[in-house]
């Protein structure tokens, strides 16, 4: 089954204590990105990826970190998470090889993280 | 940057009336924009895009519209039942798959 899947579902942290959110696509896409989403704010991006070992910056990036080795892997990394990074997180891939331009994402089931 | 804006934020109606979100962007090489739904709980699902070079596109109670000129695109449904409550998202994206969203609308369908 075409999936994106990231691990894990809920965190609860500390402040400092660094952490990890994986996530992993099957579908063989170029295009891999993570947004965060808080209320009354929608989907915000924090940093994508158009191939492996190319990554950029979205539109919320600050204290956060990405890394792209292998296609179906792009892990968030929070190096010393704090409270304002509460938030629901959710990765998503697309294909950016076709021939009508931009294609749907596909999105994991989201990470809910709370820092405390 | 894209910037998205979206209205109403929050909508109730009758089952089997009408639903009109409406979605306004400001990058004009914007070419790409697709709605998502997003049930309780759950993650964002597409539930239809539309490309700068259509005006219009529907699927069964779901339509979008285009109005590449004014910058406006709107997600209309039609015969409204329950399980269509949810936030739907609209996002716009020029080349590069780049999408920014807009900030959602809580759709509430009642009995």
């Amino acid at each position: 089954e075409a999936q994106v899947t990231q691990n894990p579902r809920y965190l609860i942290t500390v402040t400092g204590k660094k952490l990890t959110v994986t996530c992993s696509q099957n579908m063989n896409h170029e295009y891999m990105s993570w947004y965060r989403q808080d209320p009354g704010l929608g989907l915000r991006q924090i940093y994508y990826s158009m191939n492996v070992e190319v990554t950029d910056k979205g539109d919320v990036p600050e204290g956060y970190k990405v890394s792209r080795k292998e296609k179906r892997n792009f892990p968030l990394i929070l190096e010393s998470p704090s409270p304002n990074q509460t938030s629901l997180y959710f990765c998503a891939s697309s294909s950016l090889v076709t021939d009508r331009g931009n294609s749907p994402l596909h999105f994991g089931n989201g990470t809910r993280l709370t820092v405390t | 940057g894209e910037n998205v804006e979206q209205h109403p934020s929050t909508l109730s109606v009758q089952e089997g009336d009408s639903a009109v979100i409406k979605c306004t962007y400001s990058d004009s090489a914007s070419n790409y924009f697709p709605w998502y739904k997003q049930e309780l709980g759950k993650r964002p699902q597409l539930i239809i895009d539309i490309r700068s070079n259509v005006g219009e596109k529907k699927d069964q109670r779901i339509a979008v519209t285009l109005n590449k000129t004014a910058k406006h695109f709107s997600l209309h449904i039609t015969e409204t039942q329950p399980e269509d409550s949810a936030v739907y998202f609209c996002a716009a994206a020029g080349g590069g798959n780049k999408l920014t969203f807009g900030t959602g609308t809580q759709l509430k369908v009642e009995l």
